[in-house]
């Protein structure tokens, strides 16, 4: 199985400021099979990005992503008051598994 | 618009058999594109993928190593819905549940609305 760690746990800051969120995996991921949700409290998770750096369907270009292999990225270049929320990626290379999640909070 | 409505009960005793169901608007359980998953969430397992069906010219269901001994998925396509059944349930299954469809590689693009399950007597 492979193993997805996120980091930052959590992440403070400010509107207006840029986010950089890391996903590392155990093995690579195959075909760049990674996505990235969004998840606020009490909803479902959000998607935002797949294969990698593709941005979902109505997703504000402020949401980027990168990496390959085992290091991947989801960039927020400025954060809007909506886009504090737990972050979590995911790999479907080898089965499902979801990463513990990077929470942004408002500092 | 793709919308999927989730039923099913909220309180299950230990030792029981955990039943929910996904309806689904705006697409076909029977498309041949699109894959439908049951995912849940909790505080100490995180988001855990438990497994789906999906329709190519046959019926196949994957789970996850996990549940494998105890989760059934079903499609109805009659009714356009498909379900979950975990049997044997401990509270350690006590989790927000998901239905969401999978439009890999595009990832799991709509999500129901989530069930909160407890396992207690």
């Amino acid at each position: 199985e492979i193993v997805l760690t996120q980091s930052p746990g959590t992440l403070s800051l400010s509107p207006g400021e840029r986010a950089t969120l890391s996903c590392r995996a155990s093995q690579s991921v195959s075909s760049n099979y990674l996505t990235w949700y969004q998840q606020k409290p009490g909803q479902a998770p959000r998607l935002l990005i797949y294969g990698a750096s593709s941005r979902a369907t109505g997703i504000p270009d402020r949401f980027s992503g990168s990496g390959s292999g085992t290091e991947f990225t989801l960039t927020i270049s400025s954060l809007e008051p909506e886009d504090f929320a737990v972050y979590y990626c995911q790999q479907y290379g080898s089965s499902f598994t979801f990463g513990p999640g990077t929470k942004v909070e408002i500092k | 618009q793709v919308q999927l409505q989730q039923s099913g009960p909220g309180l299950v005793k230990p030792s029981q058999t955990l039943s929910l169901t996904c309806a689904i608007s705006g697409d076909s359980v029977s498309s041949n594109s699109v894959t439908w998953s049951w995912i849940r969430q909790s505080p100490s397992r995180g988001l855990e993928w438990l497994g789906r069906t999906y329709y190519r010219s046959k019926w196949s269901n994957e789970y996850a190593v996990s549940v494998k001994s105890r989760i059934t998925i079903n499609a109805d396509t009659p009714k356009n819905q498909f379900s979950l059944q975990l049997n044997s349930v401990t509270p350690e299954d006590t989790a927000v549940y998901y239905c969401a469809r999978g439009a890999h590689p595009k990832g799991y693009d709509y999500w129901g609305q989530g069930t909160l399950v407890t396992v207690s007597s």
